[in-house]
């Protein structure tokens, strides 16, 4: 069935270090979200890619989106201790079925 | 300007006992979705609304869950016959277009658990 892989489980960095999480389909994508969601909170959106190979920028984040529509990334510049979180890719099929990657947990260390 | 509420926030049932979760979506939001997340596990999709039909049930674990939103706006996911392996929390989002390709504001979860 559809599924959305995201590597890795865990990243513990120290701040300033920079940080990216990836996911993979086994089949094209129509778009990919990514959420973050705090310890104890729910998971807010932060953004949205539809298009092939698809860049966004928003300040230290940067959002990839692959040529074929499989596989996207998160990049943190200089990770900051509000940085702390699970960042959840959530991959959208044709059929509105939207399936959420296992999520990175990352911590920062002062 | 409130958010996506669900009710209630903390929920233990006794295995057997039926539970009643309660989302009330933003105002206007076409689409309503409910997801399962187990601890430290991505949620899980579970059923998708469209006003007021289910255009989608799949996720469903088994025929002990059950969801409507009969007018279009409050949804309720009731779960028969409880089982420990449905302790979790139960996510519901809503979003303005109808489709599930748009952000989607998640609400702030009820956590059960089933003893």
């Amino acid at each position: 069935g559809q599924q959305v892989m995201q590597i890795p489980q865990y990243q513990h960095v120290q701040e300033g270090e920079d940080f990216t999480t990836y996911c993979n389909s086994s089949t094209t994508l129509s778009n990919i979200q990514w959420y973050k969601q705090r310890p104890g909170g729910h998971p807010v959106f932060l953004i949205q890619l539809v298009k092939s190979g698809e860049v966004k920028k928003q300040k230290r984040l940067t959002f990839q989106f692959g040529e074929a529509k499989k596989n996207s990334s998160l990049h943190i510049t200089a990770t900051q201790t509000t940085d702390v979180g699970t960042y959840f890719c959530a991959g959208n099929y044709n059929n509105n079925d939207m399936r959420f990657g296992a999520g990175t947990r990352l911590t920062v260390k002062p | 300007g409130a958010g996506v509420s669900q009710s209630p926030r903390y929920k233990v049932a006794k295995r057997g006992q039926d539970v009643a979760l309660r989302c009330d979506p933003i105002s206007g939001h076409v689409s309503l979705f409910w997801y399962q997340q187990a601890l430290g596990q991505g949620p899980e999709f579970l059923t998708y609304f469209q006003n007021e039909a289910q255009l989608d049930k799949s996720g469903l674990p088994s025929d002990r869950f059950f969801a409507e939103r009969p007018e279009g706006s409050v949804s309720t996911l009731k779960i028969q016959r409880t089982q420990q392996e449905d302790s979790a929390v139960y996510l519901c989002a809503s979003s303005l277009p109808g489709t599930s390709a748009s952000e989607q504001y998640f609400g702030p979860g009820t956590r059960l658990t089933v003893t």
